[in-house]
């Protein structure tokens, strides 16, 4: 069964430090997200990603964030400077459509702590 | 802006009792609602959705959930928990137009006794 592959699934860095969290969609899907879940808090909406250009974020994506489908196959999440409260499990979804069926297949996520 | 509020961070049953987990939502527009089940070490599985047809939607694995406007609830249950059910449940909301943002509650996790 066709799957969202995630890596790292978990990276330690120290504050201020780049870091880069890669996905890889389910192939024929077009809509691309990134969701986050800090420890003990909701998942929350970051971005959504169609058409190599960003059709929804959130506040809490700033510039510090950025996303990109460097090729064909993967979709990054680059966070520029990292900061303490940037520690979170980070989950990549995709979609074939971005109607509202709530269909997104998600990966198994990517822990961040920033140190 | 919509919001979702699951009672109960955890809930735990015995095998073959009713499994209950509770979703109240709120939306100043018709809501799309949702639950999503995630076991150990996985990402997030849809497991039903309501999207403004039939109020009793039936998922997989034997789950139900019934969309009550007048009480703004979406509630999870399933007749017969089995030990394979243990996991974190999810209930989330978006709006006609919203694209895929969704907006999650905090989630259960459900336990399941032997």
């Amino acid at each position: 069964e066709p799957e969202v592959t995630q890596t790292p699934s978990h990276q330690v860095t120290q504050m201020g430090q780049e870091v880069i969290l890669r996905c890889v969609p389910i192939s024929n899907h077009l809509y691309f997200y990134w969701y986050r879940q800090i420890l003990g808090q909701k998942v929350e909406f970051l971005v959504s990603f169609y058409n190599n250009e960003i059709s929804e974020k959130s506040e809490i994506f700033d510039d510090q964030f950025s996303v990109e489908r460097p090729d064909g196959s993967n979709f990054t999440l680059k966070i520029r400077s990292t900061k303490l409260e940037d520690s979170a499990m980070y989950f990549c979804a995709s979609s074939i459509k971005a109607s509202n069926t709530g269909e997104l297949f998600f990966g198994e996520g990517s822990r961040l702590t920033v140190l | 802006a919509q919001s979702v509020t699951q009672l109960g961070s955890h809930v735990s049953v015995s095998e073959g009792a009713l499994v209950l987990l509770r979703c109240n939502y709120s939306s100043s527009v018709p809501p799309y609602l949702f639950w999503y089940v995630q076991y150990p070490n996985q990402g997030l599985q849809l497991l039903l959705k309501y999207t403004s047809a039939a109020t009793l939607v039936k998922g997989i694995n034997g789950f139900e959930a019934e969309f009550k406007k007048s009480e703004t609830s979406f509630h999870l249950t399933k007749p017969s928990a089995h030990l394979s059910n243990a996991a974190e449940y999810f209930c989330a909301v978006t709006i006609e137009n919203a694209g895929n943002m969704l907006t999650f509650g905090g989630g259960t996790r459900l336990m399941v006794k032997p």
